[in-house]
This record gives structure tokens, sequence and C-alpha cells, in this order.
């Protein structure tokens, strides 16, 4: 069964701890994503990978870290210099493909940090 | 840059009424556009795209949507609601051109059904 796991589901921090979340796919796709929701907000784009071992940054980085070492797998690493961390955390995945590129969104992790 | 505008953060339906979430988009050229439906605590689910060929897009669960390059629009329809489609609903664009696969989101709107 081809999909995006993210985990854990829910996750609690205190202030000033790093955390690191987790996404995995098995769709065989070039491209991972992370994005940062918060009520009214829409998605916005952290983190994103277009090939192992690269990424770039998004629209609000700072206070972010990522990896990507495998094809598979694309950790997100909250550190404590981002302000604000809590929120609902959300990775994607795509083919690198003009046409074939419509993104697939894993089920979300939700970070509170206190 | 691009943008994308959907207007009504919060729209109610009777079950069984038309569903119509507007979304407009600000692009110099046509881009590629999604739109997206989130249940509560849990991921998004591609609904449907449009990425240049016909203008008018069907998508799952009998939403379908209308590319309308004069009006810069996408409004996402449905001529029934049920009471499974309470959610959230996101219209994305990407720039249509190689190398580019940024998707820009609106800011969502939520859809209550009413029985």
């Amino acid at each position: 069964d081809g999909g995006i796991t993210q985990s854990p589901k829910y996750l609690f921090r205190k202030e000033g701890q790093n955390v690191t979340l987790s996404c995995e796919q098995n769709l065989n796709h070039d491209a991972m994503y992370w994005y940062r929701q918060d009520p009214g907000q829409g998605l916005r784009l952290i983190y994103y990978s277009q090939i192992v071992n690269d990424f770039q940054k998004g629209d609000i980085a700072e206070g972010y870290s990522v990896s990507r070492e495998k094809k598979e797998s694309f950790p997100l690493t909250v550190t404590s210099a981002q302000k604000n961390p809590t929120a609902f955390y959300l990775c994607a995945s795509s083919y690198s493909d003009r046409e074939k590129n419509e993104q697939y969104f894993g089920p979300g992790t939700r970070l509170t940090v206190t | 840059a691009q943008s994308v505008t959907q207007l009504g953060s919060h729209v109610s339906v009777s079950e069984g009424a038309l569903v119509l979430l507007r979304c407009n988009y600000s692009s110099s050229v046509p881009p590629y556009l999604f739109w997206y439906v989130q249940y509560p605590n849990q991921g998004l689910q591609l609904l449907l795209k449009y990425t240049s060929a016909a203008t008018l897009v069907k998508g799952i669960n009998g939403f379908e949507a209308e590319f309308k390059k004069s009006e810069t629009s996408f409004h996402l329809t449905k001529p029934s609601a049920h009471m499974s489609d309470a959610a959230e609903y996101f219209c994305a664009v990407r720039p249509s051109g190689a190398g580019s696969y940024q998707l820009t989101f609106g800011k969502g709107t939520k859809l209550s059904v009413i029985p």
C-alpha cells in the first residue's frame, strides 16, 4: 500500500528543546515538501527537496532544518530558534515532472510546545 | 509572484443544495490549479487539478471546477451537497513552466452542510 507516513500524530515538547518530525514515503516520488498549517492561514512552505542530498528554503524556513539522505525520507527538525513552533505540520511528496506533479500529503503531526 | 484568493472563509449550505466555493488567482501566465479537501486533523486530499487541457475539470466525490482565464477564476462546484462534504477546502496554484513545482495555497474555505 503506497503512501506517506508521518509520526508521531501528536507531539508535546517543552520550550527550548529541539524536536524532529518524521516523514517517509513509498511512492517513489522525487520531491518532498514540509508545510506548516495554522488556523485561518492556509499552508505555508517551510522546506522542499527535489532530489536526494539537496533542499531549498521555502517561505518560512527560519528556525527549522531538514535533511534528505534517502529518497524515501525527509525529516524536519524544529529548533529552539523557532519562535512559535506550535502548529500542525504536513509533509507532502510528488514526482518532479512538469505534467504529473500533484502533491500527495501525509496525515500530519500536531506539535504543541509549552 | 503568484497568489490565490478564496472568497469566504466559511460557507454554509443545506444538504442537497448547490456547493460553490470561489477561487481567484493572480499570475502573469495561466498556471496549473488544484483543489484539495481536508477533514479535521487529517492531511490534504487532491480533489481535482487543471493543467491546461480541458477547462472544465471533473474530480472525485462529484466535484468539478471550471478554469476561466478572463475572470482568473477556478471555482469549485458540486450540484448537491452531502453531509460528508463538510470539510475545509483549499485552492492552490503553481507555475505552468518546467522546473517550478512549488504550490501557493489559499487560506481555505470551511464548508458546513446543514441537514
